[in-house]
């Protein structure tokens, strides 16, 4: 089945530096990638996706690219903000029936 | 518009006791998971409906966990004779349909403790 590996926090940054945040898959097939953030006291929502290879999914100033020859999905931003503050969980979907997630990463942002 | 709702938040419970976890997705749509979240170990996938049949429960960990879908909506994922390993949050998520087109809604969470 699908795994996905995710680098291990806290990733610590300050106001305006630039974040990347290393996320790799492995799957049978094509898999579509995702990643998902949760903030503080709320639930996982969607940040960003990409469909095949070479797409480009961005939001919030968040992107990542779906490389296939590296199987990766690594997170970007180039200048995080205190508000970033939250854990961010990469995921594949291959199949049907299951996203699979990694472990998380939580970003701590410090003014 | 309301999202995915689950209840209760929280849940207290004594080891060997049943619980049940309720989770009220979107209206309309058909598919809806169950996912666990333990500190350290990230998100395990549980069961999948789709509609009220379960094409995907290879998640479940034991014979003592057992999840239903009545109406194409309402879902229950109960845990019989609880034990402390059983300890996290038990996420619910549902998507208009299934396929990886369609997002994952996520509700909060019920945090589940056996003590």
């Amino acid at each position: 089945g699908d795994s996905v590996t995710q680098m291990e926090g806290p990733v610590t940054l300050s106001e305006e530096a630039f974040l990347t945040i290393n996320c790799t898959y492995t799957a049978t097939g094509y898999p579509s990638l995702f990643w998902y953030v949760q903030y503080p006291g709320e639930g996982l929502q969607l940040l960003l996706k990409a469909t095949k290879a070479d797409d480009k999914g961005s939001n919030k100033g968040f992107e990542a690219t779906y490389r296939k020859e590296t199987t990766s999905f690594h997170l970007e931003k180039g200048s995080v903000q205190v508000s970033d503050s939250a854990v961010y969980f990469c995921a594949s979907f291959s199949g049907y029936s299951t996203l699979t997630f990694g472990k998380g990463t939580m970003l701590l942002v410090s003014p | 518009g309301a999202g995915v709702s689950q209840s209760p938040s929280n849940k207290v419970t004594e080891k060997g006791k049943d619980v049940e976890l309720r989770c009220d997705p979107i209206s309309g749509h058909t598919a809806l998971y169950w996912y666990r979240q333990s500190l350290g170990q990230g998100l395990e996938f549980l069961i999948y409906f789709q509609g009220n049949s379960a094409p995907d429960k290879s998640g479940l960990p034991s014979d003592r966990f057992s999840a239903e879908r009545t109406g194409g909506s309402v879902s229950t994922l109960t845990i019989q004779r609880t034990q402390q390993e059983d300890s996290a949050v038990y996420l619910c998520a549902s998507s208009l349909v299934e396929g990886p087109n369609s997002p994952l809604h996520f509700g909060n969470g019920t945090r589940l403790t056996v003590t």
